[in-house]
């Protein structure tokens, strides 16, 4: 069984500072890795794609990747109360299907 | 350029009732998801086409659910006879699969009831 955990949350942090949150993966062969965030009632929106180790920086999202550790993060700087949201861990095991973990919500307080 | 569409938005059905749901994908995109997602859970894959083809359809319980992608576009997905514990959110996603990118863009969803 491939597995993408998160942790449930909330995460709550006050605003202006950083949300890191964090999702490990069991399939030491996936290759691509992607950040959606889920507003209450609303679709899935992708935010960030990462592919190799290292950083990968959008705006005020930084996505982290780390095959060695099986482990991917995604940072959020400046956190808004717009931020608040449930953020999806996804991972692409075989090429083209996606497993996602439970999701961590967010809550950021003004 | 137009997202993944999708409809009807909301569902309600008693159980024992036949429902569909229907999907137009982003233009371009080859690739066509379903995925129902209950809540508090992330999405969970029901089947992925490529163009026409239903190239993984492990996870559809195919003695109720059954799904269609004809022309290689529009895509429908049928319960007969929807169950209380098919009360979910039933997504759609494409994406441009071998073309391009492998990344997903998911529509609105239908939230569907059963009582």
């Amino acid at each position: 069984q491939k597995e993408v955990e998160q942790n449930s949350g909330p995460l709550s942090v006050p605003e202006g500072a950083i949300a890191s949150l964090n999702c490990t993966y069991s399939d030491r062969v996936s290759q691509s890795f992607f950040w959606y965030r889920q507003y209450s009632g609303k679709s899935p929106e992708l935010i960030m794609s990462i592919y190799s180790n290292g950083d990968k920086e959008d705006g005020r999202f930084t996505a982290q990747l780390n095959k060695a550790s099986q482990y991917v993060s995604l940072l959020i700087r400046d956190s808004q109360p717009s931020d608040s949201a449930t953020y999806l861990c996804a991972v692409d095991n075989a090429g083209n299907m996606l497993t996602f973990g439970g999701g961590t919500r967010l809550m950021v307080k003004p | 350029e137009a997202g993944v569409v999708q409809s009807p938005r909301y569902k309600i059905i008693e159980k024992k009732q036949p429902v569909a749901f229907w999907c137009n994908p982003i233009s371009g995109h080859n690739t066509l998801y379903w995925y129902l997602q209950n809540l508090g859970q992330g999405p969970e894959l029901l089947i992925r086409y490529e163009n026409e083809e239903a190239v993984d359809d492990s996870q559809l319980p195919k003695d109720r659910f059954s799904a269609e992608r004809l022309k290689g576009v529009d895509s429908t997905l049928k319960i007969q006879p929807a169950e209380l514990g098919d009360s979910a959110v039933y997504l759609c996603a494409s994406s441009l699969g071998r073309q391009g990118s492998y990344e997903q863009y998911f529509g609105p969803g239908t939230r569907l009831t059963v009582t």
